[in-house]
Order: C-alpha cells, then structure tokens, then sequence
C-alpha cells in the first residue's frame, strides 16, 4: 500500500524568507502527488499536483513542488513566504491500485503546521 | 452558497445520542467523500460515493453511518459514538471519484463525544 511521510510537525520560518516543505511517498509506480492547504476553521484547499511530464509544478499562491522520482520525493517551496501563508500543508499521494471497492483513493501524510513570525 | 458547505460546524454530543451531519455541494460534481481528521493523524477515508452508489467502505465501525440521496448531499449518521470518535469531519467532492480530479473541501464538523 502506499504512504505518505512529512517528516516535519511544525515549521517556523520569518516572514519574507523562503520556504521548503518535505514530503516523501511509497509507492511502486509512478504515484499521484498532492499538496493541500488548510488554514485555521477551513476544508482543505489544492495547491499544486503532480500527474506527469515536468517534474518542477506550479501552484497557486506563488508555490511550487518538485518530483524527484529517485529521492521519491515531492517537497514544496515557495521564495517568500507571507504572513498569510501561515496554515497546515498536507502532502497526499493517489495511487491506481485497485482498493477494496474497485477505486482509486487519496492517502494523506499527517501534515506540517506553518508559523511565520514577523 | 457555493463550493461544499456542512452543517452543523460544531457538535457535542453524548455516547447514547443520535445525531446526523450532513454536507452539500454546489459543483456539479459526481462523487462525495467522508473523512475524519484527528490530531496527529493522517487524514482518514472513511467513505466514497459515486453517483450516489458507495464505492469505498474504508473499514468505518457500524456506528457511523453514510445516507447520500443524491449526488449534491451526503449524510453521516451518528449513533453510541465513542469518545475516541471526536475530531474533525471533513466533507469533500470531486467531478469523479478518482484522484485525476481535485477534491474540494467542506470547512468541517467538530465533533465531541462526551
């Protein structure tokens, strides 16, 4: 089966600095990847995926991801961060095996909480 | 309203109550999803509908029950939850029920089991 590890809980960073979010997978194939934000009292929102093709994806709110098949990796970053970028990151990985019911599903890491300091 | 709201977004309840969540979308889209947020976890699936047709089951104890009586809403029945069921309830749809399309989130429930 496959899996997702954050391996950091919490991150600080200050505002203006950048910014890089780890997030490694397991999976035999080539994976779905994933990363979502979540800001305090809300559903989760998509930043960026990962399907195929350029292994450096573009997001919204200025982030960006990189797949690095070797490393299977799939880490988030963004030049400068701003006060709002304050928030939880999940990293997520689908996979087309076949699940119990015959589909496809979203396994999610356990997630990182963003603090930026002034 | 737009996107994919839920009500009620707080709820306490006790272990002998029964209560019900429920979570509409407004997108159009063909599958629904429940999941539970506990702290320190991963994001757990609890289940999946397609065209209002479960397709994923993920192993939910009995006492959680999902209605969906059509594509634009999706229930979940509570009854003689645990306390060790408080968390956060998140709803969510996607065009399909693939990870190919995005899911777009609910602000959530916030369960307490007393």
């Amino acid at each position: 089966a496959q899996s997702v590890t954050q391996p950091d809980i919490h991150i600080t960073v200050s505002e203006g600095a950048s910014l890089e979010l780890r997030c490694n997978y397991s999976y035999g194939a080539t994976p779905y990847l994933f990363w979502y934000v979540q800001s305090p009292g809300q559903g989760l929102q998509l930043l960026l995926k990962y399907f195929s093709g350029d292994t450096l994806v573009q997001g919204i709110k200025g982030f960006e991801a990189e797949f690095k098949r070797s490393q299977s990796s799939f880490n988030l970053r963004k030049p400068s961060v701003h006060w709002s970028d304050a928030a939880e990151y999940f990293c997520a990985v689908g996979a087309l095996f076949i699940s119990n019911f015959g589909n496809e599903k979203l396994t999610f890491g356990t997630g990182t909480r963003l603090t930026i300091i002034p | 309203e737009t996107g994919v709201t839920q009500t009620p977004r707080h709820l306490v309840m006790g272990m002998t109550n029964k209560k019900s969540l429920k979570c509409e979308q407004h997108l159009g889209h063909n599958a629904m999803y429940w999941y539970k947020q506990s702290a320190k976890k991963p994001l757990e699936l609890m289940f999946v509908y397609s065209l209002e047709e479960r397709v994923e089951n993920n192993s939910v104890p009995s006492r959680f029950s999902p209605e969906c009586p059509n594509s634009s809403h999706l229930f979940l029945h509570l009854h003689t939850l645990q306390p060790e069921d408080s968390a956060l309830y998140l709803c969510a749809s996607s065009q399909e029920a693939t990870p190919l399309y995005e899911q777009y989130f609910g602000p959530g429930t916030r369960l307490t089991v007393t």
